[in-house]
């Protein structure tokens, strides 16, 4: 059990471009959520996945944001056209849906910052 | 919407204290209630999970309390090191699995 997992570290974009993010969460939870957090800010809950099916999505979440987790395993979380808005702190996270084990594991994050 | 609220946003102790860091959450039908630790630039790290029918949970030098009725948790740390200097954020559960966080108490411990 290596933790989860976030690529990349750091990212630096122009404003517009697209830019996507990679979590591989531990291999035995089903459970794996994206959250994205500002400087003094508690996370904020982007989107939720049971297995490969997308449950939740925040209403905050534009258009330009997609997540994908194919065969319930790594996911991807894409923004289209960034914004200066979208810099901040892309957190993942997993854990197990079994009761009384559902303790969630945060990633090291993903830094983004559109110039 | 459940908000979630932590008192202080910061707190300079100094080695050896014991302190208590406070979380209150507005919607009391919650799932369960986490503890997590963040270093800067860092993810989170989970101390406690506390079910919403448990009282407290304890891990070491952590003890953590649920009062659910009355929407308060509190994280009690007992003789502070200054390892132990991080933010420490509260989240919420409600049924749905989606989580809610404070924005944090920010403690340093002076050596």
């Amino acid at each position: 059990d290596t933790g989860v997992s976030q690529d990349p570290r750091h990212k630096i974009t122009k404003r517009g471009q697209n830019v996507t993010f990679r979590c591989d969460p531990i291999s035995e939870h089903n459970r794996l959520y994206w959250y994205r957090q500002t400087l003094g800010q508690g996370p904020e809950f982007l989107t939720y996945f049971q297995n490969e099916a997308q449950l939740e999505k925040s209403r905050l979440l534009s258009d330009r944001f997609s997540a994908e987790r194919p065969k319930g395993s790594f996911s991807t979380l894409e923004i289209q056209r960034t914004e200066q808005g979208d810099s901040a702190m892309y957190l993942c996270a997993s854990s197990s849906d079994r009761v009384f084990d559902e303790k969630l594991f945060f990633g090291s994050g993903t830094q983004l910052s559109v110039l | 919407k459940q908000e979630v609220t932590q008192i202080p946003a910061a707190l300079s102790v100094p080695e050896g204290e014991n302190l208590v860091l406070n979380c209150s959450f507005t919607d009391s039908a919650i799932y369960n209630l986490q503890w997590f630790r963040q270093d800067p630039g860092k993810g989170l790290t989970s101390l406690l999970l506390i079910q919403s029918s448990q009282r407290e949970q304890t891990s070491g030098r952590l003890n953590a309390s649920l009062d659910k009725s009355s929407g308060r948790s509190t994280l009690y740390i007992a003789a502070s090191q200054p390892g132990d200097s991080a933010t420490y954020l509260c989240a919420v559960e409600n049924t749905g699995n989606q989580f809610y966080f404070g924005t944090g108490t920010s403690l340093t411990v002076i050596p």
